[in-house]
């Protein structure tokens, strides 16, 4: 099974900042790594897939990179709406495994 | 607009069975693979099962080999997990979603069902 780590587990930014959370893979995935956002007592929503795609709807201060076990979510310019769970998720081989969750705090 | 709606979700006790069902629409469902996800109380998200588009396979992770089976209807657009010999451990919201292109992303979720195993 692959793990992924996320980092941190937690972390408070102001608006306007600029955050970056990361995805550490046990093994190599390529690039079939994606991110999701789950804000509270919603379902969660698709934000980049593999590794740097972005996705229709989705705010451009959005974006990924990465590739191989080292993977990056980047949120520019932070707003009070990005409040929320951000996971990471992988479809390299099964089962599919998500990360532990980063939760977003907006200060 | 690509709609994903569960049903079925209940209390149950341990050892029970339950039956979650989720009808899609505004996409043609016989073409992609779905999948359901569940999320225990204030924890992460784990992939339960997954079904390739014509049912010919299924897959699913070690915590419900055995007990629970997914499958799909295509007549009727739906989606089902029945799930036997539940444990307090199951207890989660599960959501069903649409599988991206091949072994893709889940592009679309639903909003859930709750299952709570309790006696």
């Amino acid at each position: 099974e692959i793990v992924l780590t996320q980092s941190p587990d937690f972390q408070s930014v102001a608006p306007k900042e600029k955050v970056t959370i990361t995805c550490r893979a046990s093994q190599s995935i390529g690039g079939r790594l994606h991110w999701y956002q789950q804000k509270p007592d919603q379902s969660p929503k698709l934000l980049i897939k593999y590794a740097s795609q972005s996705i229709s709807g989705v705010p451009s201060r959005f974006s990924g990179s990465g590739s191989g076990t080292d993977f990056t979510l980047t949120i520019n310019s932070l707003e009070a709406e990005d409040a929320a769970a951000y996971y990471c998720h992988q479809t390299s081989s099964l089962p599919h495994t998500f990360g532990q969750g980063t939760k977003l705090e907006i200060k | 607009e690509v709609q994903l709606v569960e049903s079925g979700g209940a209390s149950v006790q341990p050892g029970g069975s339950l039956r979650l069902s989720c009808g899609g629409s505004g996409f043609p469902f016989n073409i992609y693979a779905m999948t359901w996800v569940r999320q225990a109380p204030g924890k992460g998200l784990e992939w339960v099962s997954s079904i390739t588009a014509a049912a010919t396979h299924t897959f699913y992770a070690d915590s419900v080999r055995g007990r629970f089976t997914i499958s799909r209807d295509n007549s009727n657009n739906t989606l089902s997990l029945h799930m036997n010999g539940l444990r307090a451990e199951d207890t989660a919201i599960y959501y069903c979603a649409k599988l991206d292109y091949g072994e893709g992303p889940f592009d679309f979720w639903g909003q859930g069902a709750l299952v709570t195993v309790s006696s």
